[in-house]
């Protein structure tokens, strides 16, 4: 099945916000909800946005989630040095009704 | 509070067959509603999304694993199987289990992981 695309790496420094694309398709994100997820450095993902933009609980909200047709975005607002991580994107595909992610994201703090 | 656990061989041979174990608690995968899926990563790429497993039994599986993938449920000791067959060097990934929130789709509690490694 096709990866949702996102960049490869963005960066900021301390303070900044920046934020994280992810396209797809209309049989996944543009007919679906879409979901973030962090992965600190060897450690296991954690849910950090999810249905669009929604903040599990411990979530803050410097970090907001949100959709647009077949695309959806992460932002990160007062960029921490504990924000360096890989972030995926991920949605529903009808089409074998199964979940797809994405090509995942290193957000770099200089 | 929900966990869960993944266990199983870190080690196995190329056109072998893997057999790992979700333990989990805080949840009932007997409880409408309910799943638990399975993602992996192999070293240094992105995760992959390989099953989820619902309350009822229905299944669904990566379409481009489907023929070599099955996943299965115990809900009397709180068990999740997956298999894997004709392993590759390919496979070699860190394994993990999930909790499917909104019925499935998103996971909102991992396992730490389990790596496995496939030597040819």
């Amino acid at each position: 099945q096709s990866l949702l695309t996102q960049p490869p790496s963005v960066s900021g420094t301390p303070g900044q916000s920046v934020t994280i694309s992810c396209s797809g398709g209309s049989s996944n994100i543009g007919g679906n909800t879409v979901n973030w997820y962090q992965q600190l450095p060897g450690k296991a993902p954690t849910l950090l946005i999810y249905s669009n933009k929604h903040r599990p609980s411990g979530i803050p909200d410097r970090f907001s989630g949100s959709r647009s047709g077949t695309s959806a975005s992460l932002a990160i607002s007062g960029l921490q040095s504990d924000d360096e991580a890989d972030y995926y994107c991920t949605s529903w595909d009808d089409s074998f009704n199964g979940h797809v992610f994405g090509t995942g994201t290193t957000v770099t703090v200089l | 509070q929900i966990t869960l656990e993944e266990s199983g061989p870190t080690l196995v041979k190329a056109t072998q067959t893997l057999t790992l174990t979700c333990t989990f608690s805080g949840f009932s995968l007997s409880t409408t509603g309910v799943s638990v899926g399975w993602i992996r990563q192999p070293p240094g790429k992105a995760l992959e999304w390989l099953t989820l497993i619902y309350w009822n039994d229905d299944r669904r599986y990566s379409p481009s694993l489907k023929t070599r993938l099955t996943v299965t449920k115990d809900t009397s000791i709180n068990q999740v199987v997956l298999s894997l067959t004709n392993l590759d060097p390919a496979d070699t990934a860190t394994y993990y289990c999930a909790h499917g929130g909104d019925w499935g789709y998103y996971f909102d509690y991992w396992g730490q992981g389990t790596l496995v490694t496939v030597s040819s």
